[in-house]
């Protein structure tokens, strides 16, 4: 696609529910990566997926997050049994690959655990 | 550890003003530095991405400089204009790991009054 697309735009859940965050990288993209952005704070990596590569989930902040990249392109980051502190921005973003390449992000998935 | 800092964290100008946004990184092995700008509930836009090997990049209004043995970048804005108005941040993308994350900085939240 021309963008990086993300769904859904908004979700809020109860505190418990599984939720999945959708993402639809560039087209011939290889690189792939997750942020979140809380309230009043940095943007935080989550994970990252280069080509057939095993991901680097080494910013997951526990296990109930994860990551899946299906034939190199879409991706979805699940987050089990939500809390509260879930609550964020998830971003994501895609790029060539390689070295020096510049990423283009998709709008985010406001996330609200209630 | 990277670091990246960036100063102000808000500015607010009259219409008009040439303005410089400044971001210090601790680390200067990166591969480039980018700056996006960021809307209010809205996703990350790229202003301008500069190499490594390169010192400034330019794009309208917008000029961007790097001095990596310094780990400095400045981000100038010419003839400011309310539309300008979001919140910039820049982020390093590290040569240390194979992740290529982006190192982030908390960003500047710019004001242009009419």
């Amino acid at each position: 696609g021309a963008g990086v697309s993300q769904s859904p735009s908004n979700k809020v859940t109860e505190k418990g529910k599984d939720v999945e965050l959708r993402c639809d990288p560039i087209s011939g993209h290889t690189a792939l990566y997750w942020y979140r952005q809380s309230l009043g704070q940095g943007l935080e990596f989550l994970i990252y997926f280069q080509g057939n590569s095993a991901p680097d989930k080494s910013g997951l902040p526990s296990d109930r997050f994860s990551a899946e990249r299906t034939g190199g392109s879409v991706s979805t980051l699940t987050i089990q049994r939500t809390q509260q502190e879930d609550s964020a921005v998830y971003l994501c973003a895609s790029s060539l690959g390689g070295e020096g390449g510049g990423y283009t992000f998709g709008s985010g998935t406001r996330l609200t655990v209630v | 550890k990277q670091e990246v800092t960036q100063i102000p964290a808000a500015l607010s100008v009259p219409e008009g003003e040439n303005l410089v946004l400044n971001c210090s990184f601790t680390d200067s092995a990166i591969y480039n530095l980018q700056w996006f700008r960021q809307d209010p509930g809205k996703g990350l836009t790229s202003l301008l991405l500069i190499q490594s090997s390169q010192r400034e990049q330019t794009s309208g209004r917008l000029n961007a400089s790097l001095d990596k043995s310094s780990g400095r970048s400045t981000l100038y804005i010419a003839a400011s204009q309310p539309g300008d108005s979001a919140t910039y941040l820049c982020a390093v993308q590290s040569n240390a790991g194979n992740n290529r994350k982006l190192i982030w900085g908390l960003g500047t939240s710019l004001a242009v009054n009419p």
